[in-house]
């Protein structure tokens, strides 16, 4: 079995400063992981991927992603949010079943 | 590749009425996807496809819904007889090897059951 938390719904920032979007997953096989990003009114477009190669992953749009397998979390970063980045944002977990398992998703919001 | 191509992009039906939704993958994808988005429930999974053949399909709601895909290049959610509850936007994904590889999302389409 396999799951995933987004554990914000929501997160606002002011442009310029740093975003983090939390997610913690459970699987029973080493797993893939993925963010997905969804603009408004716009499918899912891949943010970046995690797939057992190095820990850090570096994504578009100058996001990255930390695999840390000790804390089951593979928590999204930005150093710098710009009002584009205001998004939906979904942490996505695949395992033995390789079906992909959605979270409940983040919404950025970035202040001017 | 043109990706994921689904219709209609919008469709506002009437409470009973029967809805065809379509999806042409990526070619070459062997996985097919479909989700559906609603603010209450997020993004379900509803079924998917490997190689043309419905491998999970616990995520169908009920009976009213079915989903096939009768060739690699196209496959249809229908739903008959619609209800108000069925609103939401359906998406479509297709990937190249099952999970482990990334999805490529259709615009969506957003339905609507008056």
């Amino acid at each position: 079995a396999q799951s995933v938390t987004q554990l914000d719904s929501h997160v606002s920032v002011s442009e310029g400063t740093p975003v983090l979007l939390r997610c913690n997953y459970s699987s029973s096989y080493s797993p893939s992981l993925f963010w997905y990003v969804q603009h408004p009114n716009k499918g899912l477009q891949l943010l970046l991927k995690y797939t057992s190669a190095a820990t850090l992953v570096k994504g578009i749009n100058g996001f990255e992603a930390e695999f840390k397998k000790s804390e089951t979390s593979f928590h999204l970063t930005k150093p710098s949010a710009h009002m584009s980045d205001a998004a939906e944002y979904f942490c996505v977990v695949t395992g033995g079943s390789y079906i992909p398992t959605f979270g409940r998703g983040t919404s950025l919001i970035v202040h001017p | 590749d043109a990706g994921v191509i689904q219709s209609p992009r919008h469709e506002v039906t009437e409470m009973g009425q029967e809805v065809t939704l379509r999806c042409k993958p990526i070619s070459g994808h062997n996985s097919l996807f479909w989700y559906r988005q609603t603010m209450m429930r997020g993004l379900e999974l509803l079924i998917y496809f490997n190689n043309n053949v419905p491998i999970d399909d616990s995520g169908m709601p009920e009976d009213r819904f079915s989903a096939k895909m009768p060739n690699a290049s196209f496959s249809t959610l229908k739903i008959q007889p619609s209800e108000p509850r069925d609103s939401a936007v359906y998406f479509c994904a297709s990937s190249g090897d099952m999970g482990a590889e990334k999805l490529f999302f259709g615009s969506g389409t957003q339905l609507s059951v008056l």
